[in-house]
């Protein structure tokens, strides 16, 4: 049961142009949202969060958005640059203590030609 | 700031041995995670540690999987006997840990276990 859904293993898009990466949950009592950046042979690092009460958040050339009623996300990444060729993680969370724990998607790797 | 560090970077058994890895967390963070990717998921929470208590290990295959924390700071994460279905990254993650609302996790490189 995938409480965190990313659908989209892949996608490529043209340097310069938008990026947009998709995310749904199935979990009401998430409420807070990230998104999590992976280069081969390292760690995720994090990129840009959003709490349930917001419905945009942004951060330089990355904003995310939430629309809580259809329980999706997604990240847009404006302009695409190739050094952000990489998978991106969406993962929740539902509170503090243990309940803070991450729920992560998939992945979507990106690719961003030059 | 040191990020987490984890040893080895690589480690390739035969199934049935054992195997441990280790974590050294950001100094000061109060809470450590270990968790498992496997090639095509997201990372999975194996176990949640709070200083050197347990918080959450209920994705722990207890059989086989077993972590300790005993000073509060570093941990190691052990595997025996391993199977097949072990192979994946394993990282580590910490964060502050204070209380009230998300603490941002800090991963380090992760181990990248190969089982024969």
């Amino acid at each position: 049961d995938q409480q965190v859904k990313q659908n989209s293993p892949s996608l490529s898009v043209q340097e310069g142009r938008i990026s947009i990466l998709n995310c749904d949950y199935t979990n009401s009592m998430f409420d807070y949202f990230l998104w999590y950046k992976k280069y081969p042979a390292e760690g995720p690092t994090f990129l840009i969060s959003i709490s349930s009460i917001k419905d945009k958040n942004e951060d330089g050339r990355f904003t995310v958005f939430l629309n809580k009623s259809a329980k999706h996300l997604s990240l847009h990444i404006v302009p695409s640059q190739p050094g952000d060729s990489a998978v991106y993680f969406c993962a929740a969370s539902a509170g503090g203590g243990s309940q803070g724990n991450l729920i992560f998607g998939k992945g979507t790797k990106l690719s961003v030609k030059p | 700031e040191a990020g987490v560090a984890q040893s080895p970077r690589y480690k390739i058994i035969e199934k049935r041995q054992s195997v441990a890895f280790w974590c050294n967390p950001i100094s000061g963070h109060a809470t450590l995670y270990w968790y498992q990717q496997i090639l095509g998921q997201g990372p999975k929470l194996l176990i949640q540690f709070q200083n050197n208590g347990v918080v959450d290990d209920s994705q722990l295959p207890k059989d086989r999987f077993s972590a300790e924390r005993l000073k509060g700071v570093d941990s190691t994460l052990k595997i025996q006997p391993a199977k097949l279905e072990d192979s994946a990254v394993y990282l580590c993650a910490s964060s502050p840990g204070t209380s009230g609302g998300y603490n941002e996790q800090f991963f380090g490189p992760g181990t990248r276990l190969t089982v024969l």
